[in-house]
């Protein structure tokens, strides 16, 4: 079966602008996280999206925002770019919401890029 | 939540075993033991994962402690595509943390031709 998709892969911006990623779970995940990976913090949670609610969010300032839609496809928005969100952002999906008996899969990533 | 604690570096011959520390004394009764990798230019992958018991998978094996205060992530023959960051979590069962991976520095393997 499909893995996690995310579009687009990579993506370069400008300082102040803003940008949404796009994630495809797997078919029949209904939990999305996503996460920001960056050479300094390593892998940090943003949030998880569960049957198109938020569910839990990590320590991220509210420039960072996110959305599920009913075939459980999410979407995560930054508004007003700065040079410090240059990272991969993953999104990763689950079966169980908030089930610490079941794995994630993670997508291949957006490298976002800002100037 | 509870921490774990892994080296930052191991290297491995190819076709040898591959143990993998994680400390994690702190842990109670009800955190799961998470073992994702990440290999180079990709997202994290899952390997394997256990409560008390030891785990076996097609990726890996995953030895527990029997005080639960240590695990092992067995590779049985590494190869070349194992070269990757190794990253031991743990998640609680009945608290919000499960609905998150925390990510410590992980383990960098390095597999030896």
């Amino acid at each position: 079966k499909a893995g996690v998709t995310q579009t687009p892969r990579y993506l370069i911006k400008t300082r102040g602008q803003q940008v949404t990623l796009s994630c495809s779970p797997i078919s029949g995940h209904r939990s999305v996280s996503w996460y920001q990976q960056t050479p300094g913090q390593g892998l940090q949670f943003l949030f998880e999206y569960f049957s198109e609610t938020q569910r839990n969010k990590g320590n991220f300032p509210g420039r960072f925002s996110g959305r599920q839609f009913s075939n459980s496809r999410s979407e995560m928005n930054v508004s007003t770019l700065e040079l410090g969100d240059s990272a991969l952002y993953l999104c990763a999906s689950s079966l169980e919401h908030g089930g610490a008996n079941y794995g994630y899969t993670f997508g291949s990533g957006t490298r976002l890029t800002v100037v | 939540d509870a921490k774990t604690t892994q080296p930052n570096s191991m290297e491995s011959n190819e076709e040898e075993p591959v143990h993998l520390p994680c400390n994690h004394s702190t842990i109670s009764g009800t955190d799961y033991i998470h073992w994702y990798r990440q290999l180079p230019s990709q997202g994290p992958e899952y390997v394997i994962h256990g409560l008390t018991s030891n785990v076996n998978n097609r990726m890996a094996s995953l030895a527990i402690a029997e005080d639960r205060k240590s695990s092992t992530l067995i590779l049985h023959r590494a190869t070349l595509r194992d070269a990757a960051v190794y990253y031991c979590i743990l998640r609680d069962a009945y608290s919000g943390s499960a609905r998150q991976l925390t990510f410590g520095s992980g383990t960098q393997l390095t597999v030896l031709p």
